[in-house]
């Protein structure tokens, strides 16, 4: 069966310090990778995506980044953190050759930027 | 951006009552779909309805989809405390296979 994680669960950083989320998935191939953030009591943000190794997709231009190094690994990055990136950061997949895109969510970061 | 709309924002209801929280959406959908969060964790996935549906079912869960109307309700029946949670709807983005576009959520608190 398919799993996924997502660390860490909690994240307490300065302004201006460096990011970084993991999120990987086991139990498949090639899965489309995805990385939200979801504020206080609202919808989900999509922030990036990905179809494959190397290849991301940006949403939103922000003071974020991600890679994929791996078919399934996703990374979330940040050089210099900012009050506004706190908030509640979702790692999810897809199947890659599904039309129908069902997502299967990790546990989630609390990221408090102070 | 967002395409669905959750309506109401908040539900409390006493347990054993049925919820029923309502979606509408902008723009031509291939299928929609409605997910659940409990606080501070990931959503889970409850069901997808496609657009050539009107009705589907999965245990205490019913959704229907109106495509003429744009929208969708979720009614949960006999609802349990355990059911608190926000509720999600996602509709595809049309020209992407890849993506969800994904509305503000019901927030529904069971009252034991």
């Amino acid at each position: 069966s398919q799993t996924i994680h997502q660390w860490p669960a909690t994240l307490v950083q300065p302004v201006g310090s460096p990011l970084s989320l993991e999120c990987t998935v086991e139990g498949t191939s090639n899965p489309n990778l995805y990385w939200y953030r979801q504020a206080a009591g609202r919808g989900l943000q999509l922030l990036f995506y990905s179809v494959g190794i190397g290849q991301i997709s940006s949403e939103v231009p922000q003071n974020l980044s991600a890679s994929r190094p791996q078919d399934r690994q996703f990374i979330l990055s940040s050089k210099k953190l900012l009050l506004s990136d706190s908030g509640f950061y979702l790692c999810a997949w897809s199947e890659g050759e599904s039309s129908y895109n069902e997502q299967f969510f990790g546990p989630g970061t609390r990221l408090t930027v102070l | 951006s967002q395409q669905g709309e959750e309506d109401p924002q908040a539900l409390s209801i006493q347990e054993g009552e049925n919820a029923t929280m309502n979606c509408s959406y902008k723009t031509s959908i291939n299928n929609l779909q409605w997910y659940r969060q409990n606080s501070g964790r990931g959503l889970v996935h409850l069901i997808l309805i496609r657009s050539n549906e009107r009705e589907k079912h999965s245990g205490r869960l019913r959704v229907t989809l109106d495509t003429s109307k744009k929208s969708s309700s979720l009614l949960i029946t006999a609802s349990r405390a355990a059911d608190t949670a926000s509720y999600f709807c996602a509709t595809d983005a049309g020209d992407s296979n890849y993506q969800l576009i994904w509305g503000a959520g019901t927030k529904l608190i069971i009252k034991p």
